[in-house]
This record gives structure tokens, sequence and C-alpha cells, in this order.
């Protein structure tokens, strides 16, 4: 069974540039989730989809983040426009459904933003 | 106070010894616990879920749960130099969305 694929895996920017990173979870997984994950720190949930419907997007940065799952399978997360801080690594993850069903991640774009 | 809390370390352990690893949570109503493994530069690894109070046991792992004092843990016998890596544990919160809360991690060194 393939695992949950992410595209690309390292990007550099300047600030105040745009950047898009693409999952596709593993087939029959409903829901998806990114997280960012600082150096030294464990991964914070950004925004968590189940099917095309967004679920939590609490913690997500809405004035510069945004993303979609839109046929309810791979889904896209941008950053326009990027911060210093904005540096660090996007973990997709993918579970059956939420509640307790067991979340597994993809490899993770490491974004530097300079 | 943090979510879920977890020491940073790093725990040094010899190989074969048992290492113990050790997390916190403050919301009582949570109701499943993860521990992933993340080596360096990689992504997180799910090597154990538990669900009910008590031991859990899964190869050389084991976790443990008890609700009552919100303190869950992970015991890795026989402790290998591969086992060297930081240790996350993760709190799916009371409103079971699946959401997970993760601890800073815990960085285990395991010396030949």
């Amino acid at each position: 069974e393939a695992g949950v694929a992410q595209s690309p895996r390292y990007k550099i920017i300047e600030k105040r540039q745009s950047v898009a990173f693409w999952c596709n979870p593993i087939s029959g997984h409903a829901t998806l989730y990114w997280y960012q994950q600082i150096l030294g720190q464990g991964p914070k949930l950004l925004i968590q989809f189940q099917n095309n419907g967004v679920v939590d997007d609490s913690q997500l940065p809405k004035d510069r983040f945004s993303a979609e799952r839109l046929k309810g399978v791979d889904s896209t997360l941008k950053i326009q426009p990027a911060k210093l801080e904005d540096s660090a690594v996007y973990l997709c993850a993918s579970s059956l459904v939420g509640g307790y069903n067991e979340q597994f991640f993809g490899p993770g774009t490491r974004l530097t933003v300079l | 106070q943090k979510e879920v809390e977890q020491n940073s370390g790093p725990l040094s352990v010899p190989e074969g010894a048992i290492a113990s690893l050790n997390c916190t949570y403050s919301d009582r109503g949570s109701q499943s616990f993860f521990w992933y493994r993340q080596y360096s530069g990689k992504s997180p690894e799910l090597i154990m879920s538990i669900y009910s109070n008590g031991d859990k046991e899964d190869g050389r792992f084991t976790a443990q749960l008890n609700k009552a004092s919100q303190y869950v843990s992970l015991l890795i016998r026989d402790s290998q130099p591969s086992d060297s890596a930081t240790y996350l544990c993760a709190v799916n919160g009371s409103g079971n969305t699946g959401k997970l809360i993760f601890g800073q991690g815990t960085t285990l060194q395991v010396k030949p």
C-alpha cells in the first residue's frame, strides 16, 4: 500500500514570495491533515479536512495561509506572502476518518524562507 | 501549562537496557494516545497507539496509560542503537475530531 505522498521535498524562497505544497493521502483515507513542525518542536495542526470539507482550521494563519481539497483526495497548502517565521517542515498526514483513527505522515516538505 | 508535556532529554541508555519515556497531558477528556518515532530529518512514524487504561505490548515496545493520572509512557526493552531518535507523544483531544496535540518530543540516545 502506497503511503502519503508530498511534493516538493525541499523549497527555498525569499520572504514575501509565495509557495505551494501538494499532498496525496493514502488511498481510501477520508481525513487529511496539514501540520507545521518547527525545529525542536512537535508538529502543530494547521488544518484538517474530512473529505473535501474543513473540520478544523483554528490554528491556520488565514491572512497568509490557505488550503484546499477540492475533490476530496489530494490537497494543496499555500503560503502568500511568506515570512521568515514560516521556515519549518510542513507535514501532511491522513487517516481513515477522524476520531480514534491512527494518522500516517508523509515525508514532509522542508521550507526555508530567506 | 502545556497541553502535552515531555522531557526533551536527551535520555541516554546503554544498549540492551530498558528505555522509559514519559508524557503527561492536560485534557482529562482525551480518548486516544499515540507514540511516534522521528529520526533526524525524517517524518514521524507511528509505533504505538493506546486507548484504554493499562499496558499494550508490541514486540519490544510497551505503552502504558493511566487516565486518572493523565499519564502515558513508552517502554523500549532491549534498546538498540537503531532506537536512537526523538519520540513524540500525541494525544487526541476530548472533542475526538482527530486533531492530535503533540509534545515537544524526547530525544533517546542508545549507546553501544
